[in-house]
Order: structure tokens, then sequence, then C-alpha cells
């Protein structure tokens, strides 16, 4: 089945590290998204990417890096310069930037 | 103000009952989506919709353009139908969302 797959499920971190969580479709769809999400707060956009080896900076981008080598992957990297990284974390996709976003089931990444 | 804006924030329900969740927004939009998150984090999309009314099952969304307002209504409320519902709109080709209705249903 088609879909889009995070991992891990839960992920700790350690202050002073950086971490990268994964984010994998095989809907073959150009757009791709990371959101944050925090308790009593809608989804807030941290990059996004349109095509291949493009991508833009969302509203919250600070203290992240993504990458976008291929169609299928999306990683998202949480830096040291990331001062609340604590939330949950959900990567989407769209067949264009107007259709409708297909989630992941999220990373929750917490701070040890 | 926020660009989405959703009430009620939390809903509790009983088996059965007709529930509504209101979404007003405003920015100019092609579409406002209604997604799904059940507790374990995972988000569905529900709906997309432009204008006029769609229906899924138990699940009915309306818009109505001029008002800049959508509803989702379940009908015959199942304890399966706990989940927090969140209405998004896309000025642009990004999507802004709505924080987001609790709904919880008591058998």
């Amino acid at each position: 089945d088609g879909g889009i797959t995070q991992s891990p499920k839960y992920l700790f971190r350690k202050e002073g590290q950086n971490v990268t969580l994964s984010c994998e479709q095989n809907l073959n769809h150009d757009a791709m998204y990371w959101y944050r999400q925090d308790p009593g707060q809608g989804l807030r956009l941290i990059y996004y990417s349109q095509i291949v080896n493009d991508f833009q900076k969302g509203d919250i981008a600070e203290g992240y890096s993504v990458s976008r080598e291929k169609k299928e992957s999306f990683p998202l990297t949480v830096t040291s310069a990331q001062k609340n990284p604590t939330a949950f974390y959900l990567c989407a996709s769209s067949q264009g930037v107007f259709g409708p976003q297909h989630f992941g089931d999220g990373t929750r990444l917490s701070i040890l | 103000k926020n660009e989405v804006e959703q009430s009620p924030q939390n809903l509790t329900a009983q088996e059965g009952e007709f529930i509504t969740i209101n979404c007003s927004y405003s920015v100019g939009i092609s579409a406002l989506h209604w997604l799904q998150q059940h507790p374990g984090g995972g988000i569905v999309s529900l709906f997309m919709l432009s204008s006029g009314k769609k229906k899924h099952g138990r699940l009915i969304a309306t818009i109505n353009i001029q008002e800049k307002h959508s509803s989702l209504h379940i009908t015959a409320s199942h304890p399966r139908d706990s989940a927090v519902y969140i209405c998004a709109a896309p000025p642009g080709n990004k999507l802004v969302f709505g924080a987001g209705t609790i709904l919880r249903v008591k058998s």
C-alpha cells in the first residue's frame, strides 16, 4: 500500500545534539512538508519542498534543516540551535502543492 | 487573531448524538481541508472541499465561501469517532491549520 513512513516513532535527544527524523513516501508525490505540533496549537510549517533538490522555509524554520535529494525522501534535522525541540513532528506529501496532503504517523521528540 | 479558528475546542457527546464542529477562516482560499488525528498522532485527510457539501459515510462537510465558514457534522456518533478534528485552509500553496477540536464520544 502507498503511504508515508516516518521513523522512529519516539526519539530522545541529549542537549547539544543534532538529530534527524526520517520521512519516506511511495506515493510518487512531488511536494513534501514538515510540520511541528505543540499541545493546544495548530500544526506549524517548518519546511516544504515542491520538487527534488529544492525546498523552502516555512513559518518556523529556525533551528531546523532539510534535504530533498530523492523524490521519495525528505529528512528533517533538528539542530542544537533549536532551543525548544520537544514536540510532535509530522511529515506530509501531496501531488502538487494544491492537492490533498497525506500525513505520516509522526515522530515524538523529547529532550533528555 | 488566528487565520483559522475552530469551535468548540473540546466536545463531549453521548453515543448516537449529532455532532457539529465549526471552522471560520479569514484568508482567501481555494479549498478547505478537514483532517482527523487519532490518539496515536497519525492524521487522516477526511475532506477537501471548495463549495457546497461532501458526504462520506456518517461524516458531512459543508462550506460557505462567502461567509468563510465550514462545518463538519458527524451523524449517529460512536466512541470510535473520538479524535481531534482539524480544519486547514490554504492561502496560496501552504496550509494554515486550526488548533483542532478534541471530540470524545461516550458510550
